[in-house]
């Protein structure tokens, strides 16, 4: 078993739709978590991180945390055709290291026009 | 600002033969990573350089040797590349402070090897 399972995907959505896309994860001992975007053929950018139980907004984007049940998940309001590229979940440690995530394989979204 | 500046961009090589790829950072953070991507996968971390001086084996480390030559660089060595070896590399950064926000990865361009 992975450590970090995304959605197989990929997920395709309307434009202006909800896209959700779920993490779990399987080290109890994970402490921050973080949701970066690659579009084809470049490196990963952060889109958020979160270390609290709860929910974290940023724009269009919600990051949800939920640590009894070891899931997080993103959600992008009023989603975009910019916003079609591969979404990868990471679980860091608790420490400075937590730089050394753990990711996800990554859930491809499309938004269609 | 420049970042974080992998070199090269992309390599070929034959089974056996060595290279080292570049990697540094300008916004003088204290910790840096080695990943790999292969098609279709998230990233795995090869090493990992917390602070200067130091370096620790990640999840995948067999057939790379790596170097901390300064704050600003580190570096990823194959010494005799393999097939296995061919994938997408990307060198991160982060400041490695104890805040909040001092652990997301800052990415590299990344760099495109294939091991024929």
């Amino acid at each position: 078993q992975k450590e970090v399972e995304q959605n197989s995907g990929p997920l395709s959505v309307p434009e202006g739709a909800i896209a959700s896309l779920n993490c779990t994860y399987s080290d109890r001992g994970s402490q921050s978590f973080f949701w970066y975007r690659q579009y084809s053929g470049k490196s990963p950018e952060l889109i958020m991180f979160i270390y609290s139980n709860g929910d974290k907004e940023d724009g269009r984007f919600t990051a949800q945390l939920n640590k009894a049940s070891q899931y997080v998940s993103l959600l992008i309001r009023d989603s975009q055709p910019s916003d079609s590229a591969t979404y990868l979940c990471a679980a860091g440690g608790p420490d400075t290291n937590a730089g050394k995530s753990t990711f996800g394989d990554g859930t491809t979204l499309t938004v269609k026009p | 600002n420049a970042g974080v500046t992998q070199t090269p961009k992309f390599q070929v090589l034959k089974t056996g033969q060595s290279m080292t790829l570049q990697c540094a950072q300008d916004m003088n953070h204290n910790s840096m990573y080695w990943y790999r991507q292969d098609p279709g996968m998230g990233l795995r971390l090869i090493y990992y350089s917390a602070s200067e001086g130091t370096t620790d084996k990640g999840e995948v480390p067999n057939g790379y040797n790596v170097s901390r030559l300064n704050k600003r660089e580190f570096s990823l060595r194959l010494e005799s590349a393999a097939p296995s070896q061919t994938s997408v590399y990307f060198c991160a950064s982060t400041e490695g402070t104890s805040s909040a926000g001092a652990n997301v990865l800052t990415f590299g361009a990344g760099s495109r090897l294939t091991v024929l």
